[in-house]
Protein backbone atom coordinates (compact mmCIF):
# COMPACT_ATOMS: atom_id res chain seq x y z
CA UNK A 1 0.00 0.00 0.00
CA UNK A 2 1.15 3.33 -0.72
CA UNK A 3 2.23 5.51 2.05
CA UNK A 4 3.89 8.97 2.68
CA UNK A 5 5.11 9.84 6.18
CA UNK A 6 6.40 13.76 6.78
CA UNK A 7 8.39 14.66 9.96
CA UNK A 8 8.49 17.01 11.70
CA UNK A 9 4.80 17.25 12.85
CA UNK A 10 5.59 21.02 13.66
CA UNK A 11 9.22 23.04 13.47
CA UNK A 12 9.50 26.16 14.60
CA UNK A 13 12.56 28.26 13.84
CA UNK A 14 13.99 31.99 14.17
CA UNK A 15 14.13 33.91 10.97
CA UNK A 16 16.94 33.07 8.97
CA UNK A 17 17.74 29.84 10.41
CA UNK A 18 17.79 27.11 8.01
CA UNK A 19 16.21 23.65 8.74
CA UNK A 20 14.89 20.90 6.56
CA UNK A 21 11.57 18.91 6.40
CA UNK A 22 11.35 15.43 5.66
CA UNK A 23 8.78 13.14 2.92
CA UNK A 24 9.31 9.16 3.37
CA UNK A 25 7.52 7.23 0.85
CA UNK A 26 6.44 3.89 -0.19
CA UNK A 27 5.09 3.42 -3.47
CA UNK A 28 4.90 0.69 -6.04
CA UNK A 29 5.89 2.65 -8.94
CA UNK A 30 6.59 6.37 -8.47
CA UNK A 31 5.30 8.73 -10.92
CA UNK A 32 5.93 11.78 -9.28
CA UNK A 33 6.82 13.71 -5.59
CA UNK A 34 4.73 16.73 -5.92
CA UNK A 35 5.26 19.70 -2.62
CA UNK A 36 2.85 21.81 -1.67
CA UNK A 37 2.24 24.91 0.79
CA UNK A 38 -1.03 25.43 2.50
CA UNK A 39 -1.71 28.50 4.53
CA UNK A 40 -4.81 28.26 7.17
CA UNK A 41 -8.28 28.53 5.55
CA UNK A 42 -6.97 28.14 2.00
CA UNK A 43 -6.45 25.20 -0.84
CA UNK A 44 -2.88 24.29 -1.01
CA UNK A 45 -0.62 25.64 -3.61
CA UNK A 46 1.98 23.92 -5.53
CA UNK A 47 5.38 24.08 -5.26
CA UNK A 48 7.29 21.27 -7.21
CA UNK A 49 7.14 18.63 -8.88
CA UNK A 50 10.04 15.76 -8.43
CA UNK A 51 10.28 12.67 -11.13
CA UNK A 52 13.30 10.64 -10.54
CA UNK A 53 15.72 10.33 -7.69
CA UNK A 54 18.40 12.76 -7.84
CA UNK A 55 15.95 15.56 -9.43
CA UNK A 56 16.65 18.74 -7.17
CA UNK A 57 14.30 21.88 -8.05
CA UNK A 58 14.77 24.96 -6.29
CA UNK A 59 12.59 28.22 -5.69
CA UNK A 60 13.76 31.43 -4.04
CA UNK A 61 14.87 29.69 -0.91
CA UNK A 62 13.15 26.39 -1.28
CA UNK A 63 14.70 23.48 -2.42
CA UNK A 64 13.21 20.04 -2.88
CA UNK A 65 15.52 16.88 -3.18
CA UNK A 66 14.74 13.51 -4.14
CA UNK A 67 15.79 9.73 -3.65
CA UNK A 68 14.36 6.66 -4.01
CA UNK A 69 12.76 6.68 -0.46
CA UNK A 70 12.63 10.16 0.86
CA UNK A 71 12.33 13.77 0.01
CA UNK A 72 13.73 16.97 1.24
CA UNK A 73 12.45 19.89 1.48
CA UNK A 74 15.21 22.23 2.57
CA UNK A 75 14.72 26.35 3.41
CA UNK A 76 17.55 28.94 3.48
CA UNK A 77 16.94 31.58 5.43
CA UNK A 78 13.64 31.83 6.28
CA UNK A 79 11.41 34.53 6.54
CA UNK A 80 8.07 34.64 9.04
CA UNK A 81 6.24 34.68 5.75
CA UNK A 82 7.47 31.14 5.06
CA UNK A 83 5.10 29.88 7.77
CA UNK A 84 2.53 27.41 6.86
CA UNK A 85 2.23 23.65 6.74
CA UNK A 86 4.16 22.14 3.68
CA UNK A 87 2.42 19.16 2.71
CA UNK A 88 4.45 16.22 0.21
CA UNK A 89 2.10 13.70 -1.85
CA UNK A 90 3.31 11.07 -4.29
CA UNK A 91 1.45 9.85 -7.54
CA UNK A 92 1.64 6.41 -8.54
CA UNK A 93 1.61 5.00 -12.10
CA UNK A 94 -0.55 1.92 -10.84
CA UNK A 95 -3.17 4.26 -9.01
CA UNK A 96 -3.91 6.89 -12.08
CA UNK A 97 -4.42 10.42 -10.87
CA UNK A 98 -4.75 10.63 -7.01
CA UNK A 99 -2.70 11.98 -4.85
CA UNK A 100 -2.12 10.02 -1.66
CA UNK A 101 -0.61 13.02 0.97
CA UNK A 102 1.35 12.86 4.33
CA UNK A 103 0.29 14.31 7.15
CA UNK A 104 2.39 17.69 6.59
CA UNK A 105 4.63 20.26 8.85
CA UNK A 106 3.97 22.57 10.28
CA UNK A 107 6.49 25.43 9.85
CA UNK A 108 6.52 28.71 11.99
CA UNK A 109 9.35 31.42 11.69
CA UNK A 110 9.95 33.63 14.69
CA UNK A 111 10.86 37.16 13.55
CA UNK B 1 -5.44 33.51 -15.12
CA UNK B 2 -8.42 32.36 -13.35
CA UNK B 3 -7.72 29.61 -10.71
CA UNK B 4 -9.59 26.66 -10.00
CA UNK B 5 -12.97 28.07 -8.31
CA UNK B 6 -15.38 26.55 -5.65
CA UNK B 7 -18.46 27.15 -4.12
CA UNK B 8 -19.99 27.59 -1.75
CA UNK B 9 -17.20 28.60 0.39
CA UNK B 10 -19.14 27.73 3.21
CA UNK B 11 -22.37 25.61 3.98
CA UNK B 12 -23.74 24.98 6.89
CA UNK B 13 -26.85 21.74 7.13
CA UNK B 14 -28.42 19.93 8.92
CA UNK B 15 -27.97 15.89 9.70
CA UNK B 16 -29.81 13.96 6.71
CA UNK B 17 -30.07 17.14 4.56
CA UNK B 18 -28.84 17.19 0.68
CA UNK B 19 -25.97 19.15 0.12
CA UNK B 20 -24.01 20.12 -3.90
CA UNK B 21 -20.84 21.26 -4.04
CA UNK B 22 -19.53 22.88 -7.40
CA UNK B 23 -15.95 23.00 -8.71
CA UNK B 24 -14.91 25.39 -11.47
CA UNK B 25 -11.51 24.09 -12.78
CA UNK B 26 -8.84 25.94 -14.60
CA UNK B 27 -9.94 26.20 -18.48
CA UNK B 28 -8.44 23.32 -20.98
CA UNK B 29 -7.59 21.27 -17.76
CA UNK B 30 -8.90 17.63 -18.70
CA UNK B 31 -8.11 16.44 -15.46
CA UNK B 32 -10.32 16.90 -12.16
CA UNK B 33 -10.17 15.68 -8.89
CA UNK B 34 -12.08 15.79 -5.78
CA UNK B 35 -10.38 15.20 -2.37
CA UNK B 36 -11.45 16.14 1.61
CA UNK B 37 -9.36 17.50 3.98
CA UNK B 38 -10.42 16.53 7.93
CA UNK B 39 -8.67 17.52 11.10
CA UNK B 40 -6.52 15.21 11.88
CA UNK B 41 -7.05 12.99 8.40
CA UNK B 42 -5.13 14.94 6.15
CA UNK B 43 -5.94 14.88 2.51
CA UNK B 44 -7.78 12.45 1.31
CA UNK B 45 -8.60 11.82 -2.13
CA UNK B 46 -12.60 11.00 -3.22
CA UNK B 47 -12.79 10.99 -7.33
CA UNK B 48 -11.50 11.60 -10.17
CA UNK B 49 -12.48 12.62 -13.64
CA UNK B 50 -10.80 12.59 -17.40
CA UNK B 51 -13.29 14.67 -19.50
CA UNK B 52 -16.57 13.65 -18.23
CA UNK B 53 -15.85 10.12 -17.28
CA UNK B 54 -14.88 9.23 -13.83
CA UNK B 55 -12.49 5.76 -14.44
CA UNK B 56 -11.49 6.27 -10.07
CA UNK B 57 -13.84 6.35 -7.09
CA UNK B 58 -12.35 4.07 -5.11
CA UNK B 59 -12.16 6.93 -2.52
CA UNK B 60 -15.93 7.93 -1.67
CA UNK B 61 -16.36 7.04 0.93
CA UNK B 62 -20.02 5.32 0.87
CA UNK B 63 -23.37 5.50 -2.07
CA UNK B 64 -24.22 8.59 -0.31
CA UNK B 65 -21.31 10.54 -2.09
CA UNK B 66 -21.85 11.05 -5.63
CA UNK B 67 -20.29 13.47 -8.24
CA UNK B 68 -20.61 14.22 -12.25
CA UNK B 69 -19.03 16.48 -14.53
CA UNK B 70 -20.79 18.27 -17.90
CA UNK B 71 -19.00 19.63 -20.74
CA UNK B 72 -15.51 18.66 -19.25
CA UNK B 73 -15.95 21.37 -16.91
CA UNK B 74 -17.61 21.94 -14.22
CA UNK B 75 -17.90 18.95 -11.63
CA UNK B 76 -20.82 18.92 -8.71
CA UNK B 77 -20.02 16.87 -5.71
CA UNK B 78 -23.55 15.73 -4.09
CA UNK B 79 -23.67 14.30 -0.43
CA UNK B 80 -27.13 12.41 0.43
CA UNK B 81 -28.26 12.51 3.70
CA UNK B 82 -25.58 14.12 5.15
CA UNK B 83 -23.83 13.28 8.48
CA UNK B 84 -22.07 14.90 10.93
CA UNK B 85 -18.80 12.83 9.75
CA UNK B 86 -19.35 14.36 6.64
CA UNK B 87 -18.05 17.78 8.33
CA UNK B 88 -14.64 19.09 6.33
CA UNK B 89 -13.38 20.87 3.90
CA UNK B 90 -13.73 19.63 0.35
CA UNK B 91 -11.61 20.56 -2.03
CA UNK B 92 -11.54 20.49 -5.87
CA UNK B 93 -7.87 20.46 -7.93
CA UNK B 94 -7.40 20.08 -11.49
CA UNK B 95 -4.51 19.51 -14.02
CA UNK B 96 -3.82 19.89 -17.50
CA UNK B 97 -3.36 15.94 -17.96
CA UNK B 98 -3.47 13.31 -15.72
CA UNK B 99 0.15 13.25 -14.22
CA UNK B 100 0.56 16.97 -14.42
CA UNK B 101 0.49 19.32 -11.35
CA UNK B 102 -2.75 19.73 -9.69
CA UNK B 103 -3.97 22.91 -8.69
CA UNK B 104 -6.62 23.47 -5.88
CA UNK B 105 -9.21 25.77 -5.36
CA UNK B 106 -9.78 27.20 -1.70
CA UNK B 107 -12.57 24.65 -0.88
CA UNK B 108 -15.81 25.09 0.94
CA UNK B 109 -16.04 24.13 4.58
CA UNK B 110 -18.84 21.72 5.00
CA UNK B 111 -20.47 21.82 8.75
CA UNK B 112 -23.23 19.28 9.60
CA UNK B 113 -25.18 19.72 12.21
Amino acid sequence: EDQVTQSPEALRLQEGESSSLNCSYTVSGLRGLFWYRQDPGKGPEFLFTLYSAGEEKEKERLKATLTKKESFLHITAPKPEDSATYLCAVQDHNQGGKLIFGQGTELSVKP
Amino acid sequence: GAGVSQSPSNKVTEKGKDVELRCDPISGHTALYWYRQSLGQGLEFLIYFQGNSAPDKSGLPSDRFSAERTGGSVSTLTIQRTQQEDSAVYLCASSFQQGDAQYFGPGTRLTVL
